[in-house]
């Protein structure tokens, strides 16, 4: 069945660097979503890319949908102390009903000042 | 516009016992949608409710159940508590007009089976 990977699952950056991760999946996918959990907080939508190879950018981060629509990226430049938490790249199955998602296991990103 | 509302926010159970756990979704959203969080297994799906009927449904033992009610509000319940359900229950809601399937999470129920 459909698998959602995510790599990789700790990263740890010094302020002012940049880093990526990424997300693969076994399977097309209709579209990609990812979040950020803070920690001790709750995941929260940060965008949703739905074409092939598209690419969008929200201040200092750029989100990208694979040309297969098989795997994604989420790049941070210059990262900050506000960047650490949990990224989880997250899509529906084409099969099931659109309210379930299915999770990477994200990216835990710690940043040292 | 308020955000999901899920109580509490805190629990705490003796293996054995059942809980039941509330979510009230963002106005206007019909789909509710509920996760299990573990420090070892991640985020993983529960059952999505929509406009009362259950859609889909993960893969977890039938003493985790749940319901919606006209209102959209849903619960879930868990039954005969045992020490590996101790984790972090979220809801979120949705809609496919209102926000095709972007979820928008609860604050979350942290649950510890002691």
């Amino acid at each position: 069945g459909q698998q959602v990977m995510q790599i990789p699952q700790y990263q740890h950056v010094q302020e002012g660097e940049d880093f990526t991760t990424y997300c693969n999946s076994s399977t097309t996918l209709s579209n990609i979503q990812w979040y950020k959990q803070r920690p001790g907080g709750h995941p929260v939508f940060l965008i949703q890319l739905v074409k092939s190879g598209e690419v969008k950018k929200q201040k200092r981060l750029t989100f990208q949908f694979g040309e297969a629509k098989k795997n994604s990226s989420l790049h941070i430049t210059a990262t900050q102390t506000t960047d650490v938490g949990t990224y989880f790249c997250a899509a529906p199955k084409l099969t099931d009903s659109w309210g379930k998602l299915q999770f990477g296991a994200g990216t835990q990103v710690v940043v040292t000042p | 516009k308020a955000g999901v509302t899920q109580t509490p926010r805190y629990l705490i159970k003796t293996r054995g016992q059942q809980v039941t756990l509330s979510c009230s979704p963002i106005s206007g959203h019909r789909s509710v949608s509920w996760y299990q969080q573990t420090p070892g297994q991640g985020l993983q799906f529960l059952f999505e409710y929509f406009s009362e009927t259950q859609r889909n449904k993960g893969n977890f033992p039938g003493r985790f159940s749940g319901r919606q009610f006209s209102n959209s509000r849903s619960e879930m319940n868990v039954s005969t508590l045992e020490l590996g359900d101790s984790a972090l229950y979220l809801c979120a809601s949705g809609d496919p007009v209102v926000t095709k399937n972007i979820q928008y999470f609860g604050a979350g129920t942290r649950l510890s089976v002691l």
